[in-house]
């Protein structure tokens, strides 16, 4: 079956340690996304990438970082520069850019102990 | 599961009913919006999306009515049943992508057995 895989499904991380998040898909698509999505909140985005080598930051870039070397693969770094790192990280994908139909991942739950 | 539900607007419908929720978008300018469910510990999935040109779409079970003038949309999902539990949740952007979409905070709808 085609999707989205991330991981792991939950993490904990002591201040002050970097932590990278797994994505990968098997849809051939051609754009990912990383969003972040605390209680009662929106989602955020994080970063997004269009094509292999090249992304872009998104509105909460600060203390994150990411890699397109491969299209499957979109790994998010979430650096010990990030304040507030404990949250629900979501990976998404979509065919194409100009649509807003993304295919999620089941999200990572990072909290810093 | 995720504790996205926190806090968020809940509505209660009886299995079978018809349920409506609602949503208001800020940017008058966005000409894309989407509605998206997320169940418990899952990531959120895309249900259907409308463009500015209409005011209405339907799909399998539910329906989406856009008011532009005072820029309100809504899903109407008919006949609910115990798999309609979940948060619900629109984004508003314009048909340049899902970089650009700006989503909302969710609400909660419960299914009453």
């Amino acid at each position: 079956d085609g999707g989205i895989t991330q991981s792991p499904k939950y993490l904990f991380r002591k201040e002050g340690q970097n932590v990278t998040l797994s994505c990968e898909q098997n849809l051939n698509h051609d754009a990912m996304y990383w969003y972040r999505q605390d209680p009662g909140q929106g989602l955020r985005l994080i970063y997004y990438s269009q094509i292999v080598n090249d992304f872009q930051k998104g509105d909460i870039a600060e203390g994150y970082s990411v890699s397109r070397e491969k299209k499957e693969s979109f790994p998010l770094t979430v650096t010990s520069a990030q304040k507030n790192p404990t949250a629900f990280y979501l990976c998404a994908s979509s065919k194409r850019r100009n649509t807003g139909e993304l295919f999620f991942g089941e999200g990572s739950r990072l909290t810093v102990l | 599961g995720e504790s996205v539900g926190l806090h968020l607007p809940t509505l209660s419908v009886q299995e079978g009913d018809n349920s409506i929720i609602n949503c208001a978008y800020s940017n008058s300018a966005s000409d894309y919006f989407i509605w998206y469910k997320q169940e418990s510990g899952k990531g959120p999935q895309f249900i259907i999306d409308i463009r500015s040109n209409m005011d209405k779409r339907q799909g399998q079970r539910v329906t989406v009515l856009l008011n532009k003038t005072v820029k309100h949309l809504s899903l109407q999902i008919a006949a609910t049943q115990p798999g309609d539990s979940a948060v619900y949740f629109c984004a508003e952007g314009l048909e340049g992508g899902a970089d650009g979409l700006t989503f909302g905070k969710g609400t909660h709808l419960i299914i009453q057995p």
